[in-house]
């Protein structure tokens, strides 16, 4: 299976600010994933970061907050944009094809 | 209704007990994903299943794709063990248990 990196694996934010999370995959893959785990809840999906075109974003999310990127097969960008305190979670990314995924390590975002 | 149901969903045990975790699911799969989140928050992946079983060290998964059903058993548990561990299925889209909070008591 693929390994992910995912960066930063925390931080501590200003409100109004943005923040981009990295996902690097060691191997070509062909579906990235997207998920936000809120304080006391499940992970959800986000979106699904497509290579060459635009996310397809779940219901509740939009590309105006989290802005996805996927230059390549290997590589995404979550952005979570003008950031309040209810987007302290943790966010996640997975990665694979139909041969399997993996999960990358979470980054767990705190909005003071 | 949840796609992924756990069970339990606390769990305390004390040192070197035999721990079961459960996982049913209602959706048409190709895998399962068992994953373990730390205290941290930081997220290790621990097996990934399409059939059968698989063993890593002190851990156990199984699945039984006809029943739907699931088990990661925790041999001779050790508090480093303490931590959650999500049930993730993979169908036409990932669906997530809320997770089992264990805690193994020196």
């Amino acid at each position: 299976s693929a390994v992910i990196s995912q960066k930063p694996s925390r931080d501590i934010c200003q409100r109004g600010t943005s923040l981009t999370i990295q996902c690097q995959v060691d191997s070509q893959v062909t579906m990235m994933f997207w998920y936000r785990q809120q304080p006391g809840q499940s992970l959800t999906l986000i979106a699904t970061a497509n290579q060459g075109s635009e996310a397809t974003y779940e219901s509740g999310f939009v590309i105006d907050k989290f802005p996805i990127s996927r230059p390549n097969l290997t590589f995404s960008t979550l952005t979570v944009s003008n950031m309040s305190p209810e987007d302290s979670s943790i966010y996640l990314c997975s990665a694979g094809s139909n041969y399997g995924y993996t999960f990358g390590s979470g980054t767990r975002l705190t909005v003071v | 209704k949840n796609e992924v149901e756990q069970s339990p969903q606390n769990l305390t045990a004390q040192e070197g007990e035999f721990i079961t975790i459960n996982c049913s699911y209602s959706v048409g799969i190709s895998a399962l994903h068992w994953l373990q989140q730390h205290p941290g928050g930081g997220i290790v992946s621990l097996f990934m299943l399409s059939s059968g079983k698989k063993k890593h060290g002190r851990l156990i998964a199984t699945i039984n794709i006809q029943e739907k059903h699931s088990s990661l058993h925790i041999t001779a548990s050790h508090p480093r063990d303490s931590a959650v561990y999500i049930c993730a299925v993979h169908g036409n889209q990932f669906y997530f248990g809320t997770g089992t909070s264990l805690t193994v008591i020196p």
